[in-house]
């Protein structure tokens, strides 16, 4: 059975840093397109960032320069540091498994299969 | 950036009913959309991708359809366990392009 167990929210002061982790068990994370998805209190959806089975790492643009996604292998875990924390990073991040299929023009198309439960990141001072 | 616009924000509908929810894609997207439910305290949950292929699980009164950029998710017939907020979620030439509609909540009439 698939499982993401995300930790580390909390409260933190504007520019300050904090590291989320997600614990993923049932499949291996390094295998598989992971992403890290935000909602700000009563708003909706945000897409943050995805690391690649690979390797490669892309950002939205609100976070880039400031968050780094990342893994560890061997504890088959997933990453987010982020750095200079604003007001308006906070929210609930989730992570998420991406799965695929391949599109009528052929290209691999990834979408969210699986999510965690979310942890709640307060930026105030 | 390809924006997607979800109506009606807000749709009360009676259990047993039929609820019909839009999503608009600035641009075509082709059939890689997704639609997720969210309910209160909870991740969302996937229902549909591919526009049209119900995941794992999803019963049988859940349907997508469209193409392009129109696209529709129907529940046939309502149950209690289907009040909650509904997102779209396009994913054509992602990553790293992936957006989200602002969301559709389907409320007890």
């Amino acid at each position: 059975e698939v499982q993401l167990v995300e930790s580390g929210g909390g409260l933190i002061q504007p520019g300050g840093s904090l590291r989320l982790s997600c614990a993923a068990s049932g499949f291996t994370v390094s295998s598989n397109y992971m992403s890290w998805v935000r909602q700000a209190p009563g708003k909706g959806l945000e897409w943050v960032s995805v690391i690649y089975s690979g390797g490669s790492t892309y950002y939205a643009d609100s976070v880039k320069g400031r968050f780094t996604i990342s893994r560890d292998n061997s504890k088959n875990t997933l990453y987010l540091q982020m750095n200079s924390l604003r007001a308006e990073d906070t929210a609930v991040y989730y992570c998420a498994k991406a799965s695929y299929y391949y599109d009528s023009s052929g290209y691999a198309a990834y979408y969210f299969d699986y999510w965690g439960q979310g942890t709640l990141v307060t930026v105030s001072s | 950036e390809i924006v997607m616009t979800q109506s009606p924000a807000t749709l009360s509908v009676s259990p047993g009913e039929r609820a019909t929810l839009s999503c608009r894609a600035s641009q075509s997207v082709s059939s890689n959309l997704a639609w997720y439910q969210q309910k209160p305290g909870q991740a969302p949950r996937l229902l549909i991708y591919g526009a049209s292929t119900r995941a794992t699980g999803i019963p049988a009164r859940f349907s997508g359809s469209g193409s392009g950029t129109e696209f529709t998710l129907t529940i046939s017939s309502l149950q209690s366990e289907d009040f909650a907020v509904y997102y779209c979620q396009q994913y054509n030439n992602w990553p790293p392009l992936l957006t989200f509609g602002g969301g559709t909540k389907v409320e007890i009439k």
